[in-house]
């Protein structure tokens, strides 16, 4: 099955610097990669994502970027404020065939922003 | 996405009780899917079903967790004789189809302490 490595664990930056997060994935049929983020006690909130056809995406503060090759993706967040501060999971899936359901997440980055 | 709906939201449980976990789809949803998350570790797959039938359950423990969703009325997670390690968040997600494009949004979460 699909195996999904994160790093780093935790990550502390200051306001206004970027944050980058890198996961690995080993399934090459992945075709689909979302970036959730979770503030304590809450439900992870989908940030993001990519499909395998593009190798970039940008939504203003958030980038993702995708390398099929070496099966690697990553979150970009500049410009970062306090309430960036939580954790962010990335994830993979193969949607081929519609089971994009069935997320193989990673073990999660603790990003804290200091102001 | 606010719509899927998770009850309760807190439950407390001893060791060899019964946890009943519930979960209201987004209107028009026929599709629901349960993640749990152990502390401090990402979320992983346990079950796909639809309406009366369970489509996926190979993240499912094999014993004691069992899961439906019928006819009318929310899907339940039912999970027998509570153990320790079954303390952790229960997340439910829902969409019209699992095909591709249809992303996966989850709800707000049920936080199962079994002591």
């Amino acid at each position: 099955g699909e195996n999904v490595e994160q790093h780093p664990s935790t990550l502390s930056v200051q306001e206004g610097d970027s944050a980058v997060i890198k996961c690995t994935y080993s399934d090459s049929a992945s075709n689909y990669f979302p970036w959730y983020k979770q503030e304590l006690g809450k439900r992870p909130q989908l940030i993001i994502d990519i499909r395998s056809n593009v190798g970039e995406k940008k939504d203003q503060r958030i980038a993702v970027t995708l390398n099929k090759t070496a099966k690697h993706f990553s979150l970009h967040i500049t410009e970062t404020q306090p309430e960036d501060s939580a954790v962010y999971f990335c994830a993979a899936s193969n949607e081929s065939g519609g089971s994009n359901y069935k997320l193989t997440f990673g073990k999660g980055t603790l990003l804290t922003v200091n102001p | 996405n606010a719509g899927v709906m998770q009850n309760p939201r807190h439950l407390v449980r001893r060791r060899g009780q019964e946890a009943r976990l519930r979960c209201s789809p987004v209107k028009g949803h026929s599709h629901v899917y349960w993640y749990r998350q152990l502390p401090e570790e990402g979320l992983k797959f346990m079950v796909y079903l639809q309406k009366e039938n369970i489509i996926d359950e190979s993240g499912m423990p094999k014993e004691r967790f069992s899961a439906e969703f019928p006819k009318e009325g929310p899907s339940i997670l039912r999970i027998q004789q509570v153990v320790r390690g079954d303390s952790a968040a229960y997340f439910c997600a829902s969409s019209p189809a699992p095909t591709s494009g249809n992303t996966i949004y989850f709800g707000e979460g049920s936080w199962l302490t079994v002591v």
